[in-house]
């Protein structure tokens, strides 16, 4: 099992504001980011460092974090957006890395 | 820019070795402000990191892998590697290598990644 939870499944109305979210003790300590895959697709980064956009990235992605709970909302959702979410971050002791589930976005 | 190319065998039998390596163009694996890292992902599930690699040869690897893991650079071919041992079928996955960047100990992410290659292990 993974040291950060995701919800598997989330939808959204095409246009509206959706959120996702990571949880995970070892959150308290270290920085969360977040990927996105479409299928048959290698991982994108979407978010770094908890908020933080690498160049390019459309703002409607954005990240926040607190406390054990890390979350990336995308505002507008739009039909390309369906794919799925991955937050990852270290473990509670700060050697490894660990991925969340993975939440599958739906846009309706 | 930075891309990753990963290589290997795609089929292989239980008990076998799988090896892999990662070709890195645009960058040097030698660049002292990166690790090298290697993810997989089996089929229909989520990402799962193996470990990473530093060209002095530090590594990390997910203790669940049971020190199965072997990893490796080559500078002179700005390329590194992965060797698991004694496959299963529980390691058929598609195979990432990435590039792991930090900003101070607490921010680690990968960007970017290789396309990825499906391994499969069957009898």
């Amino acid at each position: 099992s993974s040291e950060l939870t995701q919800d598997p499944a989330v939808s959204v109305a095409l246009g509206q504001i959706v959120k996702i979210t990571c949880q995970g003790d070892s959150l308290r300590s270290y920085y969360v980011n977040w990927y996105q895959q479409k299928p048959g697709q290698a991982p994108v980064l979407l978010i770094y460092g908890n908020d933080r956009r690498p160049s390019g990235l459309p703002d409607r992605f954005s990240g926040s974090s607190s406390g054990n709970t890390a979350s990336l909302t995308i505002t507008g959702a739009q039909a390309a957006d369906e794919a799925d979410y991955y937050c990852h971050s270290r473990d509670r002791g700060g050697d490894h890395q660990v991925f969340g589930g993975g939440t599958k976005l739906t846009v309706l | 820019q930075v891309q990753l190319q990963e290589s290997g065998p795609g089929l292989l039998k239980p008990s076998e070795t799988l090896s892999l390596t990662c070709t890195v163009s645009g960058d040097s694996v030698t660049n002292s402000n990166f690790y090298w890292a290697w993810i997989r992902q089996p089929p229909g599930k989520g990402l799962e990191w193996i470990g990473s690699i530093f060209h002095r040869g530090s590594t990390y690897d997910n203790l669940s892998l049971k020190s199965r893991v072997t990893m490796s650079v080559d500078m002179s071919k700005n390329q590194f590697s992965l060797k698991l041992a004694s496959v299963t079928a529980a390691d058929t996955a598609v195979y990432f290598c990435a590039r792991r960047q930090s900003s101070g100990p607490w921010i680690t992410w990968f960007d970017p990644w290789g396309q990825g290659t499906q391994v499969t292990v069957s009898s």
